[in-house]
């Protein structure tokens, strides 16, 4: 069984400041891990993902996260935020194998203040 | 024209109405999904497709049915709406993937279903 925990259904951070959404994960076999975007009134586009390669994937706008086994945790940072980071962020798992299922997390509502 | 498309983007329906929402991808892909969002709850399977021939439940699949009409095509039907199915949905694909399948989804835009 896999699950997904986020901490914070919402996070606020000044124009400028660090983000950082919190993402555990509970897996019996080696994980893949993905952190979706979703803008108001969009579906879900992938900002990165982990695949067992390197433990500190780089994704799209300024976005990245480190893989922690030790830990359980694929966090989400970015060194400074911007007014259009505004969006909801869903931490995904699945594993290898021939069906991934996916489980995804109850999502993180980030808010930039000017 | 984006790679996913749902029909319709929003719908209100009243209880006991059947209800099929439609989704056709451009992507090439094999493997089709539908999904429920609702709010603080995040995002719940209803049911997937590997194939034409392939169909399975989800986590949610009740009071849901789906057809897969074809490689590209993947309808979901509320035979008779509830109010508690209230709620945006999602159709999602991902590829078979070689040498590596990593389960990374692409998704529509939604539909927004509300059930009076």
């Amino acid at each position: 069984a896999q699950s997904v925990t986020q901490l914070g259904s919402h996070v606020s951070v000044s124009e400028g400041a660090l983000v950082l959404l919190r993402c555990n994960y509970s897996s019996s076999v080696p994980p893949y891990l993905f952190w979706y975007v979703q803008y108001p009134n969009q579906g879900l586009q992938l900002l990165l993902k982990y695949t067992s390669a390197a433990t500190l994937v780089k994704g799209i706008n300024g976005f990245e996260a480190e893989f922690k086994k030790s830990e359980t945790s694929f966090h989400l940072t970015k060194p400074s935020a911007h007014m259009s980071d505004a969006a909801e962020y869903f931490c995904a798992v699945t594993n290898s194998g021939g069906y991934q299922k996916v489980t995804f997390g109850t999502g993180t509502k980030l808010q930039v203040i000017p | 024209d984006a790679d996913v498309t749902q029909t319709p983007r929003n719908r209100i329906t009243k209880t006991g109405k059947r209800i099929m929402l439609e989704c056709s991808q451009t992507k090439g892909h094999d493997r089709m999904y539908w999904y429920r969002q609702d709010p603080g709850l995040g995002l719940r399977l209803i049911y997937y497709s590997f194939d034409v021939k392939d169909i399975n439940k989800g986590e949610i699949s009740d009071g849901y049915s789906v057809s897969r009409q074809a490689q590209a095509k993947f309808s979901l039907s509320l035979e008779s709406a509830i109010p508690n199915q209230t709620a945006l949905y999602f159709c999602a694909t991902s590829d078979r993937g070689l040498p590596e399948n990593t389960g990374e989804l692409f998704f529509g835009e939604g539909s927004r279903l509300t059930v009076l």
